[in-house]
């Protein structure tokens, strides 16, 4: 079956760091660009970081830029997201989402893992 | 920033219109809009891509397209089941994507 799925969600305090995984499977991982794409409660989709197949290139938004990192194994089908320094407004769930290989667009989704920074 | 009607209400077998605007300049298919949508608590699911280009497996009430300035989803006949958000994203380049604020459509 073709899938990702997100794991490492939990529950931090203000400051404190997290990694989130997301594992591959069905399909030739190392193709493909990867994104992360975060929702706080109630709100709406927010674009986090995106790093090409072969990590060559990592982007990130500007509300993660310097705290959080992306990086990947292709070896073990794995994204990752390193986030430092979080905050209050960090709180979503964490989506790892695949770039199409034809057409610039999203066309595979995981399920998501909860991010809660609290103290 | 991306502009997207917060809400939206059609009853059913209605057609709807929702838009994906840029607060500053003009959506076209160079920004390569695709939408999505999403029920509660459940992933995003891929609806349209490339401006008009139906994923698969999508019904094809479900249409894109550019309305004057901006990339626009349209749904002919909708149905209950069509009833949750609705994402639209622009592609910046540069790896740089930006998600609307979603519209939350009402069948009733």
């Amino acid at each position: 079956e073709v899938q990702v799925v997100e794991s490492g969600g939990g529950l931090v305090k203000p400051g404190e760091s997290l990694r989130l995984s997301c594992a591959a499977s069905g399909f030739t991982y190392s193709t493909y660009s990867m994104d992360w794409v975060r929702q706080a409660p109630g709100k709406g989709l927010e674009w986090v970081s995106s790093i090409s197949s072969s990590s060559t290139y990592i982007y990130y938004a500007d509300s993660v830029k310097g705290r959080f990192t992306t990086s990947r194994d292709n070896a073990k089908n794995s994204l990752y997201l390193q986030m430092n320094s979080l905050r209050a407004e960090d709180t979503a769930v964490y989506y790892c989402a695949r770039v199409a290989v034809r057409g610039v667009y999203f066309d595979l989704w995981g399920q998501g893992t909860l991010v809660t920074v609290s103290s | 920033v991306v502009t997207q009607e917060p809400s939206f209400s059609v009853s059913p077998g209605g057609t709807v219109t929702f838009t994906c605007g840029l607060s500053s300049g003009s959506v076209s298919t160079t920004f390569y809009p695709s939408w999505y949508r999403q029920t509660p608590g459940q992933a995003p699911r891929t609806l349209i891509y490339s401006t008009n280009t139906r994923s698969s497996g999508v019904p094809d009430r479900f249409s894109g397209s550019i309305l004057g300035n901006k990339a626009a989803l349209t749904i002919a006949g909708a149905q209950a089941e069509d009833e949750c958000s609705y994402y639209c994203v622009l592609y910046m380049g540069s790896g740089i994507w930006v998600f609307g604020g979603g519209t939350k459509l009402t069948v009733l």
